[in-house]
């Protein structure tokens, strides 16, 4: 067990609708970074936040957007959505220090369009 | 960006054996390497690191070693067991970055 959680585990919704993902990060870890793994793509990073604020963004769509709160939870939204959008997603955290990368990983939510 | 490829991506190897899997990466200012495993219906879990200022890191029957000349990075795993089997996945970090940048991973099953 990371100590990262991830609500829901699994969630099934319609092309067109909009989906919220939750994230609580590692106790002491600032930042939280969203990942998108799917069969063809692998994984991708979509977007990070440290601390509240964005810090970097990856190959995200414009549908998507992503927040962290002042408890430091993160919420991954989708709206919008199509077929393609079915994957798994992941939340990883990492401790506050510069000069550590280590990222550790949820166990994830397997989103299905239909 | 960052261009990690990773190789093979499936490998079947006799329970006791080794395995190996290969990486390498495009940005040579890369400098933190991870590599991930991932069993089935859970998330990638951090199984051990090296950084650019060492070459070789071990760890009970897992070893990494980095080739910063020719920018690639090999995950060791020697006397392999039943548990051992999942998708491994290696990756890298340039030094003005934190997002991960990911090979596309090897299924490894060991053979009893």
């Amino acid at each position: 067990d990371s100590g990262v959680t991830q609500t829901p585990k699994h969630l099934i919704t319609a092309t067109g609708q909009r989906v919220t993902l939750r994230c609580s990060p590692r106790s002491g870890d600032l930042s939280v970074y969203w990942y998108q793994q799917s069969l063809d793509q692998g994984l991708q990073f979509l977007i990070q936040y440290y601390n509240g604020e964005e810090r970097a963004k990856g190959n995200i769509l414009e549908r998507f957007s992503a927040q962290q709160f002042p408890d430091l939870h993160s919420e991954l939204n989708l709206s919008s959505l199509e077929l393609g959008d079915s994957a798994l997603y992941f939340c990883a955290s990492s401790p506050t220090s510069g000069v550590s990368y280590e990222q550790y990983f949820g166990p994830g939510t397997r989103l299905t369009v239909t | 960006g960052e261009n990690v490829e990773q190789h093979p991506s499936t490998l079947s190897v006799q329970e006791g054996d080794s395995a190996v899997i290969k990486c390498t990466y495009s940005d040579s200012a890369s400098n933190y390497f991870p590599w991930y495993k991932q069993e089935l219906g859970k998330g990638p879990q951090l199984i051990i690191d090296i950084r650019s200022n060492v070459g070789e890191k071990k760890d009970q029957r897992i070893a990494v070693t980095l080739n910063k000349t020719a920018k690639h990075f090999s995950l060791h795993i020697t006397e392999t067991q039943p548990e051992d089997s999942a998708v491994y996945f290696c990756a890298a970090i340039p030094s003005n970055d934190y997002k991960l940048s990911f090979g596309a991973g090897t299924t490894v099953t060991v053979r009893a």
